[in-house]
């Protein structure tokens, strides 16, 4: 089974500074698709990134940008220019075959001013 | 602007009771999800549904069952409510898309706490 680590349970960053959240999973599959989910307090999670396993360009969205490595099997978020809406609970997700995610841990991210 | 709308914020229940999560999504998604949110466990899958009156479970069905009578409304029921599943209940739906990328819309939660 496909599992998905995220090693940091929290993380801080000061208001304009870059910040970068971990992620890593396991699995046999050659074709996948990453993603990065943001849980803001009291709000509905979003998507906020994701990636293809087959391209090997690194996805990026206005201020948050993926380093994949698919051979480590690692997939981190940076979020560049951190602002206080960032303030979140990040989760990295897994999609296996057949549309269904296997989710991190999550990692909560503080936004200092 | 709601497009995933879960009927109970918050719920408080006995032990032994019978609890209805309903969930309902305007968006003509042919895919719902069910998951329950742990602190430091992350999402967990409890059932999904491709379609109408289809169901698969999930990581950790065992308790729950689910029904799924019209295309745009997914219940998770626990017939009989155990402290253990005190949690956070997450609803979400997806497209059926050819790009293959299962981007899930979600909806505000359900907080269920079990006495």
């Amino acid at each position: 089974a496909q599992t998905v680590t995220q090693s940091q349970p929290e993380m801080s960053v000061q208001e304009a500074e870059t910040v970068t959240l971990s992620c890593t999973y396991d699995t046999s599959e050659s074709d996948y698709y990453l993603f990065w989910y943001k849980q803001p307090p009291s709000r509905q999670m979003i998507l906020v990134i994701r990636q293809e396993a087959y391209k090997q360009q690194n996805a990026t969205e206005n201020r948050f940008s993926v380093n994949f490595q698919k051979a480590a099997k690692s997939f981190s978020l940076k979020i560049s220019d951190s602002q206080l809406g960032d303030a979140a609970m990040y989760f990295c997700a897994y999609e296996t075959s057949g549309s269904r995610l296997t989710f991190g841990e999550g990692t909560q991210l503080t936004v200092n001013p | 602007d709601v497009k995933v709308t879960q009927s109970s914020r918050y719920l408080v229940k006995r032990t032994g009771e019978k609890v209805f999560l309903e969930c309902v999504q305007d968006m003509d998604h042919e895919n719902m999800f069910w998951y329950r949110q742990d602190p430091g466990l992350g999402l967990r899958l409890i059932y999904f549904s491709y379609d109408v009156k289809m169901k698969e479970k999930g990581d950790i069905p065992e308790g729950y069952s689910v029904s799924r009578e019209k295309k745009e409304r997914f219940s998770l029921i626990l017939e009989s409510a155990s402290t253990n599943q005190t949690s956070m209940y997450l609803c979400a739906s997806s497209a059926t898309g050819l790009t293959g990328a299962n981007v899930l819309t979600f909806g505000a939660g359900s907080r269920l706490t079990v006495l």
